[in-house]
């Protein structure tokens, strides 16, 4: 199947910094998600991309969808504490049918925000 | 609100029990889903439904059950064939519609010992 390869797998940063995060893959995908999971909750929607080269901002986030449709990245601008979190990357790969069945997720990145 | 609702939020059961975990939404969507996340794996589909009384086994659903009876209702048993079962279980839910975006409850943990 298609694999997500996200990065940083964590990152600890001060209160005020800028955040950056990617998600790559070898195959052309069609949609990119973006998720925040809080500890012990589900994951939240934060930014949904689905077309190449947009670029989508939610507050101090910012997502874009790559150019190639093989990546996506997430800014995050002056961090504060309840940014903790880890971030989840999803996306429907270009064969994958557009349901949830073909929807595939990254490992996460865990954000920890030292004050 | 509109929203997930997963009960309970935590589950213990000793090994060799059948165990069903609850979810229901009031989203009025269409397709619901099981995934099951382990620490450093990211989430991983279980079952998944599009319609009433049908249903389709994800990338791991070993020693999972599901039914689909109501398009509100769609509850997860983990039987005593799940060599693992001990997980966060996260129930999920979209409109039928290509491409589109999960929405999550706010999962429930189960300790199996």
């Amino acid at each position: 199947g298609q694999q997500l390869n996200q990065s940083p797998q964590s990152m600890f940063i001060q209160e005020g910094e800028d955040v950056s995060m990617n998600c790559t893959s070898s195959s052309i995908f069609n949609t990119w998600l973006w998720y925040k999971q809080d500890p012990g909750e589900g994951p939240v929607l934060l930014i949904a991309l689905y077309k190449a080269g947009e670029l989508t901002s939610n507050g101090r986030l910012t997502a874009q969808f790559g150019i190639t449709r093989k990546d996506s990245f997430l800014n995050i601008s002056a961090s504060i504490p309840s940014d903790v979190g880890i971030y989840f990357c999803a996306g429907h790969g270009k064969y994958s049918g557009g349901g949830a069945d073909g929807l595939t997720f990254g490992k996460g990145t865990h954000l920890i925000i030292q004050p | 609100d509109g929203g997930i609702t997963q009960s309970p939020k935590y589950l213990f059961r000793k090994e060799g029990q059948n165990v069903t975990l609850s979810c229901e939404q009031n989203l009025n969507h269409d397709a619901m889903y099981w995934y099951r996340q382990d620490p450093g794996q990211g989430l991983r589909l279980i079952y998944y439904s599009q319609i009433v009384n049908d249903f389709q086994k994800g990338d791991i659903a070993e020693g999972y059950s599901v039914s689909r009876e109501k398009k509100e209702s769609f509850p997860l048993t983990v039987t005593s064939a799940q060599k693992n079962p001990t997980a966060f279980y996260l129930c999920a839910s979209s409109i039928q519609s290509y491409n589109s975006p999960l929405h999550f409850g706010n999962g429930t943990r189960l300790t199996v010992t």
